[in-house]
């Protein structure tokens, strides 16, 4: 079935230094999200991606996170500066259609922050 | 606003019992609602999903869930569990909006002890 990859699989970086996740979404899909998940607990949203802009972010989208989709390419989330509480597992996914969708999800990006 | 709650953080059962995990969304229009599973390492792959008609609808690997407007909710149920079938477990909400906004509950680790 449709797969959404991510690149790379783990990272560990320090603390202070910009990181880039990328990731490869379903190649017809419209919309773009990143969801952030620490420790194997709960999936935090933190936003979402349509037509070149960002549509909808939570708190957690800090000033230091910024996602983009260059010219239909990778979406990526980038982190600048890291900070300590950014290590989690980051998955991003992708949809077809804005709402009541399924929604497909990558295997997710683990970063380390040291 | 929209928010799902799933009450059981943890769900053991053993092999060959039948499982209900519970979920309660909240959302004042017509929701969609999907099951979601994580194996270890792994990302999210749709159990399955419900959008209107038939409140019970059928999922893979045995899995169904029945959607509930009076009770605001949608359990997953299985009539025989296997080890396999170990994960963690996410109800999910999409509302129709411009934004797909995906609202996640907080998971249920099941496991099935041999």
């Amino acid at each position: 079935g449709p797969k959404v990859l991510q690149i790379p699989s783990h990272q560990i970086i320090d603390m202070g230094q910009m990181v880039t996740l990328n990731c490869d979404p379903v190649s017809n899909h419209l919309y773009f999200y990143w969801y952030k998940q620490i420790l194997g607990q709960q999936m935090e949203f933190l936003v979402n991606f349509y037509n070149g802009k960002v549509m909808e972010k939570s708190k957690l989208f800090k000033d230091q996170f910024s996602v983009e989709r260059p010219d239909g390419s990778y979406f990526t989330l980038k982190i600048q500066p890291t900070a300590l509480e950014d290590s989690a597992v980051y998955f991003c996914a992708s949809s077809l259609q804005g709402s009541g969708t399924e929604v497909f999800f990558g295997k997710g990006t683990r970063l380390t922050v040291v | 606003a929209q928010s799902v709650t799933q009450p059981d953080a943890r769900v053991t059962v053993s092999e060959g019992a039948s499982l209900q995990l519970r979920c309660k969304y909240s959302y004042s229009g017509t929701p969609y609602l999907f099951w979601y599973v994580q194996y270890p390492r792994q990302g999210l792959q749709l159990l399955l999903k419900y959008y209107s008609g038939d409140p019970v609808v059928q999922g893979v690997n045995g899995f169904e869930a029945e959607f509930s407007k009076s009770n605001s909710s949608f359990h997953l149920r299985k009539a025989s569990v296997h080890w396999s079938d170990s994960a963690v477990y996410f109800c999910v909400l999409s509302g129709p909006s411009n934004t797909n906004k995906v609202v996640f509950g907080t998971g249920t680790r099941l496991q099935v002890l041999p």
